[in-house]
């Protein structure tokens, strides 16, 4: 079945530095990544929708300049949090469509990287 | 209202018991809709999709209701490794966006 490779697992970084999440899809070509954010007992929020080789569409309230997203390749997409800060703190997770979108096939998750910033 | 509405629940069942989920949705022009699982602090993983004339997976049976607008997911005989947070997934026509409830947490107990 699809697999989508995500590193880091997690993450603790201080306050004001960068840190890049990268997820791979190993055996099959992800056209689009969906990067989503997960805070606790609460529903993943789609941050970003990236399409291989075109600039992500961010969802309103999501900071661009913030969250870097490069999806220079088809199983390759990361997603940079800048000057993390503490609030930036949460469970990260990207998803990938094979292109079919979805329809009957479902999304594959990463297993998610968990950003502590401290 | 919020496009994808789920009762957070939580559902606390005894083993053996069946239990069900509604999922609402908003926008008629959705097109696909799954279910997930997810468990504490892991990714969610696809438990089925669901089908417009309805589809069973061993003990657990999807149903969607276009009309009224909402999906739902039974689970027979529940066990304690189905103690999970259960995800309803609905794909706008067009976008290929998939929209998350918040889930509904289940929780089997002996």
């Amino acid at each position: 079945g699809a697999v989508v490779s995500q590193h880091p697992s997690w993450v603790i970084c201080k306050s004001g530095t960068s840190v890049k999440i990268e997820c791979r899809s190993l055996d099959f070509q992800a056209t689009t990544m969906f990067w989503y954010r997960q805070f606790p007992k609460q529903s993943l929020m789609l941050m970003a929708t990236s399409n291989e080789g075109s600039k992500a569409t961010y969802e309103q309230g999501v900071e661009k300049d913030k969250f870097l997203i490069n999806h220079a390749s088809l199983t390759l997409s990361t997603l940079t949090v800048t000057s993390a800060h503490p609030e930036d703190s949460s469970f990260y997770i990207c998803s990938a469509s094979g292109g079919t979108g979805g329809s009957g096939y479902g999304y594959t998750f990463g297993s998610g990287t968990r950003l502590t910033v401290v | 209202r919020k496009e994808v509405e789920q009762d957070p629940g939580p559902f606390n069942v005894p083993e053996g018991a069946t239990v069900a989920f509604n999922c609402t949705y908003s926008n008629s022009a959705s097109q696909s809709f799954f279910w997930y699982r997810q468990d504490c602090r892991k990714e969610p993983k696809l438990l089925m999709s669901v089908y417009s004339s309805g589809n069973e997976d061993g003990r657990f049976t999807a149903q969607l209701n276009r009309a009224s607008q909402y999906i739902s997911l039974l689970i027979r005989d529940s066990k304690l490794s189905d103690s999970a947070t259960y995800l309803c997934v609905v794909v706008s026509g067009g976008s290929y966006i998939p929209t998350f409830g918040r889930g509904t947490s289940l929780i089997v107990h002996p």
